[in-house]
């Protein structure tokens, strides 16, 4: 079963847009991590938030993290026809030593130039 | 050369045969997984390894196996190969701690006919 699930399904916006991705999970989380898919490719990972952080940035990219809710966001802002791509969100469930990754759907971004 | 490097990049096989996926990796970690995707389901674990002698099963284990041949080799067996293991496969690796992601390998596309 599907442990994080990634909202929207897909999104289109417009070169220079910013974009906002999704994720719900259900079960108290290690951490969580934002991963990048181009089309075919493998996965790229791209950030990585604790479960006592609640933001995190890297270069265009934001992530924040509410236990509480079990939700996490990625914003990237003044998108690129570049990252065009799937994300996936993964949570890391494990305690010290096991470290396995459980991921998500994908939300499909598309960025128009 | 890639960090994590995947064989055959695309294989065509025909039902009730053996195959094997190979990976290898450069990164010196002790920990590699393999993945399958499917289009709508995201990634699911099928085998991982936290170092050679220790192997465990993942979420859909089940037609598959694995081999740890050394600490960068990690192959994936499909002993009677199915149709409905038609999918993307990919292998990825990581350190001990939870500081950093996985990396992937590109993949390896597996088409049962």
């Amino acid at each position: 079963s599907q442990q994080g699930e990634e909202d929207p399904q897909a999104l289109s916006i417009q070169e220079g847009e910013n974009a906002t991705m999704n994720c719900s999970y259900k079960t108290s989380i290690n951490n969580l991590q934002w991963y990048r898919q181009n089309s075919g490719r493998g996965l790229v990972h791209l950030i990585l938030i604790r479960s006592n952080e609640r933001e995190k940035h890297s270069g265009r990219l934001r992530v924040t993290l509410d236990t509480s809710k079990k939700s996490s966001s990625l914003l990237i802002t003044a998108s690129r026809a570049a990252d065009t791509a799937s994300y996936f969100c993964a949570t890391d469930l494990s305690g010290a030593g096991s470290y396995q990754l459980t991921f998500g759907k994908g939300t499909k971004l598309s960025v128009i130039p | 050369d890639a960090d994590v490097t995947q064989t055959p990049r695309n294989r065509i096989t025909k039902t009730g045969k053996r195959i094997m996926l190979e990976c290898s990796q450069t990164k010196g970690h002790d920990r590699m997984y393999w993945y399958r995707q499917d289009p709508g389901l995201g990634l699911r674990l099928i085998y991982y390894s936290f170092d050679v002698k220790d192997i465990n099963k993942g979420e859909i284990s089940d037609g598959y196996s694995v081999s740890r041949q050394a600490q960068a080799k990690f192959s994936l067996s499909l002993e009677s190969a199915i149709p409905n293991q038609t999918a993307l496969y990919f292998c990825a690796t990581s350190d001990s701690g939870t500081r950093y992601g996985y990396t992937f390998g590109s993949g390896t596309r597996l088409t049962v006919v």
